[in-house]
């Protein structure tokens, strides 16, 4: 069936540093990709997708790649500043489908 | 600006009642969806609607009931509220196309007591 598999938190870094959150999914056919952000006290919102093999998406830093050799989709950014502090979750919506599978969440939290 | 606005942040009700979480959306979505999210578990799918008066079971739809009379709400009905349905209650709403991402709204921490 479709999954999806982000690395455990919390991962805790200090400003400035470089991250990398890891996700990995498995799905039938081509499934478009997601990173959602979800901020203490809020709801999720979409941080970044990508629709198609090697499509990257990007905002506020942040960068994915969707790698249909690998099945994976890791979120980097090259600095982080305490504002991201908040949970990541890796999501994929299969194709033909109405249902978005998450993955468990990664919790960030960035240090000054 | 899209929006997903759920009808109350806080609530605390007490075992037995019927409680009804409200949810509507201002962009013409065909789909929505209600979640629930407790820690360790992340989110999990309760119900969703493609259309108005249809709807179809999430993962975890015991003790749960939904209503869609109107495209954009979407209700979620705890017919005889219990202390484990004690959760962060997310809803959200997408297009149905190829792609498209889903827009949450801000959750309702139900506590049952």
């Amino acid at each position: 069936g479709n999954s999806v598999t982000q690395m455990e938190g919390p991962v805790t870094l200090s400003e400035e540093a470089f991250l990398t959150i890891n996700c990995t999914y498995t799905a039938t056919g081509y499934p478009s990709l997601f990173w959602y952000v979800q901020y203490p006290g809020e709801g999720l919102q979409l941080l970044l997708k990508a629709t198609k093999a090697d499509d990257k998406g990007s905002n506020k830093g942040f960068e994915a790649t969707y790698r249909k050799e690998t099945t994976s989709f890791h979120l980097e950014k090259g600095s982080v500043q305490v504002s991201d502090s908040a949970v990541y979750f890796c999501a994929l919506l299969y194709t033909g489908g109405f249902k978005t599978i998450f993955g468990a969440g990664t919790r960030l939290f960035v240090k000054a | 600006d899209v929006k997903v606005t759920q009808s109350s942040r806080y609530l605390v009700k007490r075992t037995g009642e019927k409680v009804f979480l409200e949810c509507v959306q201002d962009m013409d979505h065909e789909n929505m969806f209600w979640y629930r999210q407790d820690p360790g578990l992340g989110l999990r799918l309760i119900y969703f609607s493609y259309d108005v008066k249809m709807k179809e079971k999430g993962d975890i739809p015991e003790g749960y009931s939904v209503s869609r009379e109107k495209k954009e709400r979407f209700s979620l009905i705890l017919e005889s509220a219990s202390t484990n349905q004690t959760s962060m209650y997310l809803c959200a709403s997408s297009l149905s196309s190829r792609g498209n991402e889903q827009f949450f709204g801000p959750g309702t921490r139900l506590t049952v007591l």
